[in-house]
């Protein structure tokens, strides 16, 4: 069965800094997606970030990009210009190419964001 | 169109009572998800509708725990004879996408489910 760890439970950063969040993953699958999802407090789950496995660039979406690193089963995000709307729980998610139809999460990290 | 809608949004209900929440998903999307997410974890999978056929369903997901999804447009979350312990945020989601292919997935605000 698939696994995502996030090792960060909690997350800090200056308004305008850069931050990066952990995320690992494991798997005996060669084709999948990764995900980042956002939630902030009280409001619905948000995608931010994709990743298909087969793909070597890192994905970018404005100041959000992926460190994805298949060989180490790794896929870390990094916010620039950290905003007080960044604010949120992050989750790192994963799921199959084909087969199981299903999202396998991270346990998450609450990002705080100081103005 | 303006996403993925859950009712209700909280629910307060005595242990042993059933409660039933609904999910409706974007129209155009053939696949609807549950998940459960209990405070400070991320979410897991509950069970998976591909139109109106229910494809999978976590081991998480007891006797007493039944999904529908009519005619394959919204589903419907029923818990019967609750417990302490299904006390969470209940999260639906949907997609578009055919068979054999992982598209993005869109979620809902949730039912946060309380049981005194």
């Amino acid at each position: 069965a698939q696994t995502v760890t996030q090792s960060q439970p909690e997350m800090s950063v200056q308004e305008a800094e850069t931050v990066t969040l952990s995320c690992t993953y494991d798997t005996s699958e060669s084709d999948y997606y990764l995900f980042w999802y956002k939630q902030p407090p009280s409001r619905q789950m948000i995608l931010v970030i994709r990743q298909e496995a087969y793909k070597q660039q890192n994905a970018t979406e404005n100041r959000f990009s992926v460190n994805f690193q298949k060989a180490a089963k790794s896929f870390s995000l990094k916010i620039s210009d950290s905003q007080l709307g960044d604010a949120a729980m992050y989750f790192c998610a994963y799921i199959s190419f084909q087969g199981a139809q299903k999202l396998v999460f991270g346990q998450g990290t609450r990002l705080t964001i100081n103005p | 169109d303006t996403g993925v809608s859950q009712d209700p949004r909280h629910k307060i209900t005595k242990r042993g009572q059933n409660v039933t929440f609904r999910c409706d998903p974007i129209s155009e999307h053939n696949r609807l998800y549950w998940y459960r997410q209990t405070l400070g974890q991320g979410p897991e999978f509950l069970t998976y509708f591909q139109n109106e056929a229910q494809l999978e369903k976590s081991r998480l997901l007891s006797d007493r725990f039944s999904a529908e999804r009519p005619k394959g447009s919204f589903s419907t979350l029923e818990i019967q004879r609750t417990e302490q312990g299904d006390s969470a945020m209940y999260l639906c989601a949907s997609s578009f996408g055919p068979a054999g292919s992982n598209t993005e997935a869109f979620f809902g605000q949730g039912t946060r489910l309380t049981v005194v």
